[in-house]
């Protein structure tokens, strides 16, 4: 069965510093994406990066990177230059591809709650 | 600014009571979804649809139903509350992109608490 591991209930970073946020996988296929959201005190779910299984380099965006390490099935989130807007829920999700195409179906870890210190 | 809204945002209701919790979308995406989640708590998905006239369960077993007659809306129904509905819901939606992402736009949620 698949499955998302994130080992850390809480953490905090210090406002300016790089924070590192853990996300281990479980899947047979050899086709998946890898995606994190973030869940800010409001609710709503804000979608931060993407990795695909072959994408050969780690996905980046702004500040955000993906350290995707395959062989251990790990895609952990960095955050560098946190800011306390930072501060928030962060979900580590994956999405299967079947038979070419992408299912429709995320499954999603437990979360990391992310606290940032001024 | 949001391209998918969800009503209303909080409800407070007795046991027993129809709720309807709307949801939509204005990106003209196919692909819908609901998920549940209880605070503090990952995400799981009740329900889905492909499109119009389109609608499927989702891994967590849900009393809720919901339909798809437009592409653009989504509304999710509990025909009588009870207090183990009590949850956030989740509306999103999806595209298929080039780099086959796929990736959701939630919502803002709905908070249902049932007394």
């Amino acid at each position: 069965a698949q499955k998302i591991t994130q080992t850390q209930p809480g953490m905090f970073v210090q406002e300016k510093e790089a924070v590192t946020l853990d996300c281990t996988y479980d899947t047979s296929d050899q086709s998946y994406g890898l995606f994190w959201y973030k869940q800010p005190s409001s609710g709503e779910m804000i979608f931060l990066i993407y990795q695909g299984s072959y994408d050969e380099q780690n996905a980046t965006e702004g500040r955000y990177s993906l350290n995707f390490q395959k062989a251990r099935k790990s895609a952990n989130l960095v955050i560098s230059a946190s800011q306390l807007g930072d501060s928030a829920m962060y979900f580590c999700a994956m999405r299967e591809f079947l038979y070419g195409g992408a299912t429709n179906k995320l499954i999603f870890g437990t979360g990391t709650l992310l606290a940032v210190q001024p | 600014e949001a391209d998918i809204y969800q009503t209303p945002r909080y409800l407070v209701i007795g046991t027993g009571k129809k709720i309807t919790l709307e949801c939509s979308q204005t990106m003209g995406h196919d692909k819908m979804y609901w998920y549940q989640q209880d605070p503090g708590m990952e995400l799981h998905l009740i329900h889905y649809s492909y499109g119009v006239n389109s609608t499927e369960k989702g891994d967590l077993s849900s009393e809720s139903t919901v339909s798809r007659i437009r592409t653009e809306h989504f509304p999710l129904t509990l025909e009588s509350a009870r207090p183990s509905h009590t949850s956030q819901y989740l509306c999103a939606s999806s595209e298929h992109d080039r780099a086959g992402a796929n990736v959701l736009t939630f919502g803002a949620g709905s908070r249902l608490t049932v007394l």
